[in-house]
């Protein structure tokens, strides 16, 4: 399809892990962004992936990418309070030069 | 570099009336989105510059929109007239990185009584 699909909402312990899923569109995407927006904020570029990547550390990032299945997933380590915000992933589709944004998925991290 | 700004944070105006929302980009980056964000419908492009010149504005919703980018440093977003469905979260982003990331302004939030 042509939507970048992406769960609305996820409720994690403190202190679990996050997995945050997506899946986009175009296989011949080049790069792929997680972005993260907290309440009245604009969004805020977390990390990006090459599309000749499989994973990308970052601190308690992880980011994993599967191109057969065009599928994308965020691992947050240690999830903290102050993770809790709405996660966008977004691909930047080959020949173009506009991001393709999924609907977001709300993190809630529960005490 | 203070990243993007963008201006005012909030505004709220009645039906009808005239609006404009500004942005600065980051200094040095070529490309300038203008996005809306509702509930509703999510995060939308309505339009993007690269070099101050408009490639796409496929997404304007109707010609009540407009938008320039008279210069690299300052772009302008305006609705005339006004309505209320109008009522969103506008954000600028620019970009001109290696990785061709964004990076968004804080936003304005326009309220259409």
């Amino acid at each position: 399809g042509e939507d970048v699909e992406q769960s609305l909402f996820l409720s994690v312990r403190e202190g679990d892990s996050s997995v945050i899923n997506c899946t986009y569109t175009d296989s011949s995407s080049t790069y792929l962004y997680w972005y993260k927006q907290e309440p009245g904020a604009g969004l805020q570029l977390l990390t990006y992936i090459f599309s000749n990547m499989d994973m990308k550390q970052d601190q308690r990032l992880t980011v994993l990418l599967n191109k057969k299945d065009k599928h994308l997933s965020l691992r947050i380590a240690d999830t903290q309070t102050g993770d809790s915000a709405i996660y966008f992933c977004a691909e930047l589709r080959f020949g173009n030069e506009k991001l393709t944004f999924g609907t977001g998925t709300r993190l809630t991290i529960i005490p | 570099d203070a990243g993007v700004i963008q201006s005012p944070r909030h505004e709220v105006t009645e039906m009808g009336q005239e609006v404009t929302l500004r942005c600065k980009p980051i200094s040095g980056h070529d490309y300038l989105f203008w996005y809306r964000q509702t509930m509703m419908r999510g995060l939308e492009l309505l339009i993007y510059f690269n070099n101050n010149v408009p490639i796409d504005d496929s997404g304007m919703p109707e010609d009540r929109f407009s938008a320039k980018m008279p210069n690299a440093s300052f772009s302008t977003l305006k609705i005339q007239p006004s309505e209320p469905r109008d009522s969103a979260v506008y954000f600028c982003a620019s970009s001109g990185g290696r990785y061709n990331e964004q990076f968004f302004g804080p936003g304005t939030r326009l309220t259409v009584l």
